[in-house]
């Protein structure tokens, strides 16, 4: 595909469920990112992955959020044990390299909504 | 640690109004701005970057460094203008590559 996709489109789910998002970037992006978009939080940077490895998970809610990256390409976002405060749209972005001089690319995001 | 402010949560003009969409930011190194659009039931786009000093849709932003700001402009607004609008932020010449958005305005053109 041309651009960055990412599934399921929307995720509704129970409290204490774990949930795993995925996100397949731009072929050739070796930079990944995962933002949240809630409502009255705006947009905020969770993770960031430069090929397979993670140096910057700073934006990790809690030990609950976890990420990985297999072959330098696809993503997966797990959530454990959500809660409602986890509802939220989270969205992928990729860019060719890391640095300021690429800009990102978004997926269309995942909704998920914790009952 | 960085932070981007959108004063307006909602901004409505008429078909044909000039628009400014106000973004300031507080950051102690050279930062790199960037304005985010996201038309509805679209996903979030890249719009223009200061440090490519380009117009892009008659839109433009200028960086200003003693004022710490980054307005978005457009001196004739059109419908399909309508849409969120995020400012964001990340710094440059660094590894810091993560960018930090604003709460973002919603622009609604009326004809």
């Amino acid at each position: 595909g041309a651009g960055v996709s990412q599934s399921p489109s929307n995720k509704v789910t129970e409290k204490g469920k774990d949930v795993e998002l995925r996100c397949d970037p731009i072929s050739g992006h070796t930079a990944l990112y995962w933002y949240r978009q809630s409502l009255g939080q705006g947009l905020e940077f969770l993770i960031y992955f430069q090929g397979n490895s993670a140096p910057d998970k700073s934006g990790l809610p809690s030990d609950r959020f976890s990420a990985e990256r297999t072959g330098g390409s696809v993503s997966t976002l797990t959530i454990q044990r959500t809660q409602q405060e986890d509802s939220a749209v989270y969205l992928c972005a990729s860019s060719l390299a890391q640095g300021n001089n690429q800009p990102q690319h978004f997926g269309d995001g995942t909704r998920l909504s914790i009952l | 640690a960085q932070r981007v402010t959108q004063p307006e949560k909602l901004l409505s003009v008429f078909k044909g109004a000039p628009v400014e969409l106000k973004c300031n930011y507080s950051y102690s190194g050279s930062p790199e701005l960037f304005w985010y659009v996201q038309y509805s039931r679209q996903r979030l786009q890249l719009l223009l970057r200061h440090i490519s000093r380009e117009s892009i849709k008659g839109f433009t932003a200028d960086l200003n460094k003693g004022e710490t700001s980054f307005h978005l402009k457009k001196p004739f607004a059109q419908e399909e203008d309508s849409a969120m609008y995020y400012c964001a932020l990340s710094h440059l010449s660094s590894n810091d590559y993560k960018l930090s958005f604003g709460a973002g305005t919603t622009v609604t053109v009326r004809a």
